[in-house]
């Protein structure tokens, strides 16, 4: 069964740093990969996903997230932070096309320093 | 136009109750799916529906009975609930997978908290 780690439970950022949150999966073959944002309150909203091709995916908010096959990660980036952009962040994976099942991580907390 | 919604958003009940919660979507999406979210934030699927066929009925107790009667309407009961059940619960939509785009909408969440 394919799992996620995202290993940081909770990062602290000052506004205009830039971020690295951290994901790694395990499943045997070419996973569909996701990051999600959850705002306080809120449901959650997809930033970007990768399937195939270039390993390089953006995404909305001015995220960018790259695939790794030989370290099984799929880090999330952002070169400088918004006090809007924290939230409890998702990582998750569904076993390529056809999958329903998509597998969350535990989430990652973004604080922002002002 | 909200594209995935929820009702109610909170849901306060005693231990033994029966409740139910309701999803709707008008997103024209053929598969819907119902998450529980626990204290901790970890999401784990519950059910998955696809054409109002259940898919995917994760280890959940049999007092959990999604209800799908039409493809934009998924439905959650809850019989005899337990404190164990307090949690958010996220339903979520999309197209069925592999169709091209696997990106779920999901809900805003409700609250259920049992006393």
């Amino acid at each position: 069964a394919q799992s996620v780690t995202q290993p940081d439970i909770h990062i602290t950022v000052s506004e205009g740093a830039s971020l690295e949150l951290r994901c790694n999966y395990s499943y045997g073959a070419t996973p569909y990969l996701f990051w999600y944002v959850q705002s306080p309150g809120q449901g959650l909203q997809l930033l970007l996903k990768y399937f195939s091709g270039d390993t390089l995916v953006q995404g909305i908010k001015g995220f960018e997230a790259e695939f790794k096959r030989s370290q099984s990660s799929f880090n999330l980036r952002k070169p400088s932070v918004h006090w809007s952009d924290a939230a409890e962040y998702f990582c998750a994976v569904a076993r390529g096309a056809g999958s329903y099942q998509l597998t969350f991580g535990k989430g990652t907390k973004l604080s922002v320093i002002p | 136009d909200t594209a995935v919604s929820q009702t109610p958003k909170y849901l306060v009940t005693q231990m033994g109750n029966d409740k139910s919660i309701k999803c709707e979507q008008n997103l024209g999406h053929d598969t819907m799916y119902w998450y529980k979210q626990d204290s901790k934030k970890f999401l784990k699927i519950m059910f998955s529906y696809n054409n109002k066929e259940l898919i995917i009925n994760e280890t959940v107790p049999n007092r959990f009975s999604p209800k799908s009667p039409d493809k934009a309407h998924l439905n959650l009961h809850i019989n005899s609930l337990e404190l164990g059940d307090s949690a958010v619960y996220f339903c979520a939509s999309s197209q069925p997978p592999g169709a091209g785009n696997d990106e779920q909408f999901f809900g805003p969440g409700t609250r259920l908290t049992v006393l």
